[in-house]
């Protein structure tokens, strides 16, 4: 069956350091990945996108690399600050005839203490 | 900026009530999707709309339904409102083209089935 995983624990790290969350996959050949910002009682915020034929892709202080070969992208959050503190979520985009639609993970809760 | 709507932040509803929930973005957007959002089971899929009058099943369409009947408006539709309905429910939106878009979501209405 399909399945979409992120780290199964919730993530505490110290201000500065680089937070790291995972996003694996079977059964799906995404054609692109995505990964938004989830704060309580919010909707989710895009932060960033990568295709299939592309390994890394930077946006300031976040980083996200995709493997196909793995089935797994890492995104990375460098210097972190507790404003960092938020549910990060994966999504597979998974094009098909009549359009695309995106499937997401649970989501990883990340805590950044200062 | 995209702006998605949605009609109402909170809401509680009786066992058996027919509930609406409305979505409308400002964009112009043809794509539009309802999800609901349970801790432990993450963004799961409802109804999608790719057109005006167009609706496809998600992954979880069981007791839910959907209106189009203008680009601009989605409507979630619970016949008969169960408990197992609590939840929150996220509207998104996103445009068709070959430019890969980001999904953007509106603020969420959490509804409570007593």
């Amino acid at each position: 069956s399909q399945k979409i995983e992120q780290n199964s624990e919730a993530l505490n790290i110290q201000e500065g350091k680089t937070a790291t969350l995972t996003c694996n996959y079977t059964n799906y050949s995404p054609a692109y990945l995505q990964w938004y910002r989830q704060d309580p009682g919010r909707g989710p915020v895009f932060l960033l996108l990568i295709r299939e034929n592309e390994k890394e892709k930077r946006k300031e202080r976040l980083k996200v690399t995709f493997d196909t070969t793995l089935k797994q992208s890492l995104f990375h959050i460098t210097a972190s600050q507790p404003a960092d503190s938020a549910t990060y979520l994966c999504a597979l985009d998974i094009v098909e005839t009549s359009g695309s639609r995106l499937t997401f993970g649970e989501g990883t809760q990340l805590t950044v203490n200062p | 900026d995209v702006k998605v709507t949605q009609s109402s932040r909170y809401l509680v509803k009786r066992t058996g009530e027919k509930v609406f929930l409305e979505c409308v973005q400002d964009m112009d957007h043809e794509n539009m999707f309802w999800y609901r959002q349970d801790p432990g089971l993450g963004l799961r899929l409802i109804y999608f709309s790719y057109d005006v009058k167009m609706k496809e099943k998600g992954d979880i369409p069981e007791g839910y339904s959907v209106s189009r009947e203008k680009k601009e408006r989605f409507s979630l539709i619970l016949e008969s409102a169960s408990t197992n309905q609590t939840s929150m429910y996220l509207c998104a939106s996103r445009p068709t083209g070959t430019n890969l878009y980001e999904q953007y979501f509106g603020p969420g209405t959490r509804l409570t089935v007593t």
